[in-house]
């Protein structure tokens, strides 16, 4: 079964600043993909970044990075220069090529201005 | 339309009622799953349609659940004598034609709350 998981429910970064939220997840299967979704106070589930694994580039979205080790089974998001807007719970999720999709717990990121 | 849409945004019911959710999809989108969100958790996924085809109810909880899409673009999520356990945020999400990796644009959600 694919389980993916969050380690950290909760950080804080102060505006302007670089956080790196962490994601691991459990698969043996070689083709899959890797989404960020961010869900603010309001609960839409918006696309923040994805990877396709047989990409060895990292995946850029403006401020949002990932750092993918797929030897590692690691998928981080970097954000860089914090808004306030950033402030969300974020959502790790794995897709099988089968479309079925596997989130984690989430983090809750402030922004702290 | 612009994005998923869903209704109604909110829920009450009492233990034992039936309730229908509905979702409609991003138009010309031929996949829609449905999630149930619990609070503080992240999404779990409930079933999957391509067009009007059912082609995974594995996360169904159980056979109180029922979903359909008949004309393969709005579903109705239907919960019969629900329960307390219920209670939960249900995501509907859409997508483009085929498998691989396609994005999931998510609905805001209905949250319902069974008393």
């Amino acid at each position: 079964a694919q389980t993916v998981t969050q380690s950290q429910p909760e950080m804080s970064v102060q505006e302007a600043e670089t956080v790196t939220l962490s994601c691991t997840y459990d698969t043996s299967e070689n083709n899959y993909y890797l989404f960020w979704y961010k869900q603010p106070p309001s609960r839409q589930m918006i696309l923040v970044i994805r990877q396709e694994a047989y990409k060895q580039q990292n995946a850029t979205e403006n401020r949002f990075s990932v750092n993918f080790q797929k030897a590692a089974k690691s998928f981080s998001l970097k954000i860089s220069d914090s808004q306030l807007g950033d402030t969300a719970m974020y959502f790790c999720a794995f897709m099988r090529v089968s479309d079925q999709f596997y989130f984690g717990t989430g983090t809750s990121l402030t922004v702290i201005p | 339309g612009a994005g998923v849409s869903q209704s109604p945004r909110y829920k009450v019911a009492k233990r034992g009622q039936d309730v229908a959710l509905r979702c409609d999809p991003i138009s010309g989108h031929v996949s829609l799953f449905w999630y149930q969100q619990a609070l503080g958790q992240g999404p779990e996924f409930l079933t999957y349609f391509q067009n009007e085809a059912q082609l995974d109810k594995s996360g169904l909880p159980s056979d109180r659940f029922f979903a359909e899409r008949p004309e393969g673009s709005v579903s109705t999520l239907k919960i019969q004598r629900t329960q307390q356990e219920d209670s939960a945020v249900y995501l509907c999400a859409s997508s483009l034609a085929g498998t691989g990796g396609k994005t999931q644009y998510f609905g805001p959600g209905t949250r319902l709350l069974v008393l």
